[in-house]
């Protein structure tokens, strides 16, 4: 069965103290793996799409990296502004399937 | 305005009502997405459509109608829900169906 599991499912920080998220799958084929922060009352926002194992994409103070089984994004000197739900869905090859995980509510302390 | 927007952005109704939400995109966009998400659970794809024709329909109860008019506009008819069905409903866009890009604000509905 097609799965997304993400881990932690809530994570407190520090400002400054870096730290990764992680986005594990078992899917029959990945066309994508997407990532996206979640504010509350408002809809997610697009971060990232990765394709294949070995990609990597960065934005400001987030890098998410993908290998055959998950993803990590990787939070390098967080700000309280920082602090979001981070979601993660992967889009199966074939027929499209779209599988979202429950997310990481991610809180920064100042 | 720019990006997607949903209207409206609260919606309180009775079991027996009809109802319908909207979702509007400018982005040039061809793919279009309903997507339920409720409390502790995953976003559920509910629909997509692509160039005004419907790709993916999760198993949603006919209680849910979508309709696509043209690449622009989204609706999701709604009749008869159930207290259940009272969570975020989210719109969604993309210049082809291979995922979401452009998420709207959502509408928050509860089903009395």
């Amino acid at each position: 069965e097609d799965q997304v599991t993400q881990s932690p499912e809530a994570l407190r920080l520090q400002e400054g103290e870096s730290s990764s998220l992680n986005c594990s799958y078992t899917v029959s084929g990945l066309r994508g793996l997407f990532w996206y922060r979640q504010d509350p009352g408002k809809g997610p926002e697009f971060l990232f799409t990765l394709y294949s194992a070995g990609e990597e994409k960065e934005k400001e103070r987030l890098k998410a990296t993908l290998t055959k089984k998950e993803s990590f994004l990787h939070i390098t000197a967080p700000k309280p502004e920082d602090s979001a739900t981070y979601l993660c869905a992967v889009v199966t090859s074939g027929t499209y399937k779209y599988i979202f995980g429950t997310g990481t509510r991610l809180k920064v302390l100042a | 305005e720019t990006g997607v927007t949903q209207t409206p952005r609260h919606l309180v109704m009775g079991m027996t009502n009809k109802k319908s939400l909207k979702c509007e995109q400018h982005l040039g966009h061809n793919a279009m997405y309903w997507y339920k998400q409720s409390a502790k659970k995953p976003l559920e794809l509910m629909f997509v459509y692509s160039l005004e024709e419907r790709v993916e329909n999760n198993s949603v109860p006919s209680r849910f109608s979508p309709e696509c008019p043209n690449s622009s506009h989204l609706f999701l008819h709604l009749h008869t829900l159930q207290p259940e069905d009272s969570a975020l409903y989210l719109c969604a866009s993309s210049q082809d169906p291979s995922g979401p890009r452009i998420f709207g604000p959502g509408t928050r509905l509860t089903v009395l």
